[in-house]
């Protein structure tokens, strides 16, 4: 079974400031990452993926996350937030030998100016 | 722009009532695949189609059908609607239906039962 747990509902930062949005998985194999971020009445749109090629991984928007297998934990990293980073972000796990992506709960995340 | 198309983006409706979503693939992919976003349950995956046949099914409910037509376009249909009913629902698309695959999802079609 593969689970998918986003450690914080709600991430406020201000803007120009780091942001960081945890996540943790469980899986019995080797599994695909995935973050996908949803703005405000819009569809999900992937920021990035990690397949193994390698532990870090840059995304779209100056995103990246790390891969941490000892920790089982895909931590979704930005150096600088702006505005235009407010919306709802998904950390998403699927295996090879299961079609389906299997979603987090979501952390939110809002930008003060 | 994920080059998938759902629609309508919008339907009201009352309960009782039968619904149909298309959801339209981003150009050379096979699979397509729903799901259903609720407050309550979060994204939650429904049902894969690839090239036609059903491949996958997730915690989809006995009144909800798809399928997938040889232009691979697909629909789901939902039907006797319950207020409970009320989500976003998403198209995605894949290449070839696989796990570990990066799923390409629609706008989604934001449904309400009255």
């Amino acid at each position: 079974a593969q689970s998918v747990t986003q450690l914080d509902s709600h991430v406020s930062v201000s803007e120009g400031t780091p942001v960081l949005l945890r996540c943790n998985y469980s899986s019995s194999y080797s599994p695909s990452l995935f973050w996908y971020v949803q703005h405000p009445n819009k569809g999900l749109q992937l920021l990035l993926k990690y397949t193994s090629a390698a532990t870090l991984v840059k995304g779209i928007n100056g995103f990246e996350a790390e891969f941490k297998k000892s920790e089982t934990s895909f931590h979704l990293t930005k150096p600088s937030a702006h505005m235009s980073d407010a919306a709802e972000y998904f950390c998403v796990v699927s295996l090879r030998n299961d079609y389906k992506l299997s979603f987090g709960a979501g952390t939110t995340v809002t930008v003060r100016a | 722009d994920s080059g998938v198309t759902q629609t309508p983006k919008h339907l009201i409706t009352a309960t009782g009532q039968r619904v149909t979503l298309r959801c339209s693939p981003r150009s050379g992919d096979l699979s397509v695949y729903w799901y259903q976003q609720s407050l309550d349950q979060g994204l939650q995956f429904l049902i894969q189609y690839y090239n036609g046949e059903e491949r996958a099914k997730g915690n989809i409910l006995e009144r909800f059908s798809a399928q997938q037509f040889p232009d691979l376009h697909s629909e789901l249909n939902l039907s006797s609607l319950e207020l409970g009913d009320s989500a976003l629902y998403f198209c995605a698309s894949s290449l070839l239906g696989t796990g570990g695959e990066t799923q390409y999802f629609g706008p989604g079609t934001r449904l309400l039962v009255l």
